[in-house]
């Protein structure tokens, strides 16, 4: 079974460019989500999706950030302007969520980005 | 904001020896489940645990949910260099968002 694919790995880009990521969830999975972790620490949530909506983006900084999943599979995650303190690694991660239960995510590895 | 405490921060030990990784939280959780990350990857479950006082072992590595689901233990016996990582817990306290933790980076030397 294939992962989570996320593209690309690595990102650098000057502060006030754009910027967007990839994600391709586990196939079957209708829960995706965007986490940001800097370094040494543990992610945090951007934005959950369940299939095409968004059910919780209230740690996504609308001001800049954006996201969207078409037709409930791949998702991507926009910066726009970057910041500098926008450098961390994004991470997707899928799961496959019923009613009344713990779930398990599946993490991608990361876009590291680098803004300078 | 809930908010997971782990202790300690960083550790590094020889490879034989046995450490304790805490979790702690003034909140309750629903389950509470372990990661490990290696560097340039994502996190990888370990565990979940969801009762109180629950002990769950994976090899040399055994996980306990505290009485009152509010705190949570990882215990590695042994320790080998591959378990060098970030260990992180994360919680649900029942809205189906898990709550990650500060992390504790591990390096175990040979």
């Amino acid at each position: 079974e294939a992962g989570v694919v996320q593209s690309p790995r690595y990102k650098i880009i000057e502060k006030k460019q754009p910027v967007a990521f990839w994600c391709n969830p586990i196939s079957g999975h209708n829960t995706l989500y965007w986490y940001r972790q800097n370094l040494g620490q543990g992610p945090e949530l951007l934005i959950r999706y369940e299939n095409e909506e968004a059910v919780d983006d209230s740690q996504l900084p609308k001001d800049r950030f954006s996201a969207e999943r078409l037709k409930g599979v791949d998702s991507t995650l926009k910066i726009q302007p970057a910041e500098l303190g926008d450098s961390a690694v994004y991470l997707c991660a899928s799961s496959l969520v019923l009613s009344g239960g713990p779930y398990e995510q599946y993490f991608g590895p990361g876009t590291r980005l680098t803004v300078t | 904001t809930q908010l997971l405490e782990q202790s300690p921060q960083f550790l590094s030990i020889q490879e034989g020896e046995n450490l304790t990784v805490y979790c702690n939280s003034s909140s309750v959780f629903s389950s509470l489940q372990w990661y490990r990350q290696e560097p340039g990857e994502g996190p990888v479950l370990l565990v979940t645990v969801v009762t109180g006082g629950e002990v769950k072992k994976l090899k040399r590595l055994t996980f306990q949910f505290g009485d009152a689901r509010k705190d949570s233990s990882l215990h590695i016996t042994a320790a080998q260099p591959g378990d060098t990582g970030l260990y992180l817990c994360a919680g649900d306290p029942g809205t189906y968002k898990y709550i990650f933790g500060t992390g504790t980076r591990l390096k175990v030397l040979a």
